[in-house]
């Protein structure tokens, strides 16, 4: 197993919705990230997990909550977020966080909040 | 700061063209370098890397050479096809990837 999957494919929240974003891989990586895309623009990095706890938090605002359960997992629970928020969410995996490991990326979220 | 600059885009070309496209990069030290490929309604695929000056990472008749003393890293291919029709990342590693803001390839049947 060489991919990262993600769940949903699609969301459509308002903004005081609760929801979550699932990202699940199985090839034994031990570093987990989420990135934000928005159209037109490369992706901007948000959270790292390296063996289940966080390592970098690249300022995200308190609306956006990430969560490790195990290695294989990594979740990300939206609340109240704001128009601006919508965007492709991409979760990724890498062996471990040094410079040489290449990361997987996963397809993506796309979160639409009305 | 670390940096990745790659040319404005979007390129055009009709198929069978040679492609270049070009990146340049600003770091301390010994980042690698990759470039990722971004299919419309996709996540991002890892195309090719290198680790190292010299290094040439190549994959599905793309290529791309580290070149420490001109600061390069940019993305060949010597006869492209409609299916390439993507947006390209060029993007350097140290602590985390930084991207270059992509560059969208049109490639014309």
């Amino acid at each position: 197993d060489t991919e990262v999957t993600q769940t949903p494919k699609h969301l459509v929240m308002g903004m005081t919705n609760k929801k979550s974003l699932k990202c699940e891989q199985h090839m034994g990586h031990r570093a987990m990230y989420w990135y934000k895309q928005k159209a037109k623009k490369p992706p901007e990095l948000m959270f790292v997990y390296s063996y289940e706890k966080l390592s970098i938090n690249e300022s995200v605002p308190s609306r956006f909550s990430p969560e490790c359960p195990n290695s294989s997992l990594l979740n990300l629970h939206l609340h109240a977020l704001q128009p601006e928020d919508s965007a492709l969410y991409l979760c990724a995996s890498s062996l471990g966080h040094a410079a040489v490991y290449e990361q997987y990326f996963g397809p993506g979220t796309r979160l639409t909040v009305t | 700061g670390n940096s990745v600059t790659q040319m404005e885009g979007p390129v055009t070309l009709s198929e069978e063209a040679f492609l270049t496209i070009n990146c340049t990069y600003t770091a301390t030290g010994y980042p690698s370098l990759f470039w990722y490929v971004q299919y419309p309604g996709e996540g991002l695929q890892l195309l090719l890397k290198a680790t190292k000056a010299d290094d040439k990472g190549s994959n599905k008749g793309f290529e791309a050479t580290y070149r420490k003393e001109t600061t390069s890293f940019h993305l060949e291919k010597g006869s492209v096809q409609v299916s390439d029709s993507a947006v390209y990342f060029c993007a350097l590693r140290d602590d985390k990837i930084i991207f270059g803001k992509g560059t969208r390839l049109h490639i014309l049947p």
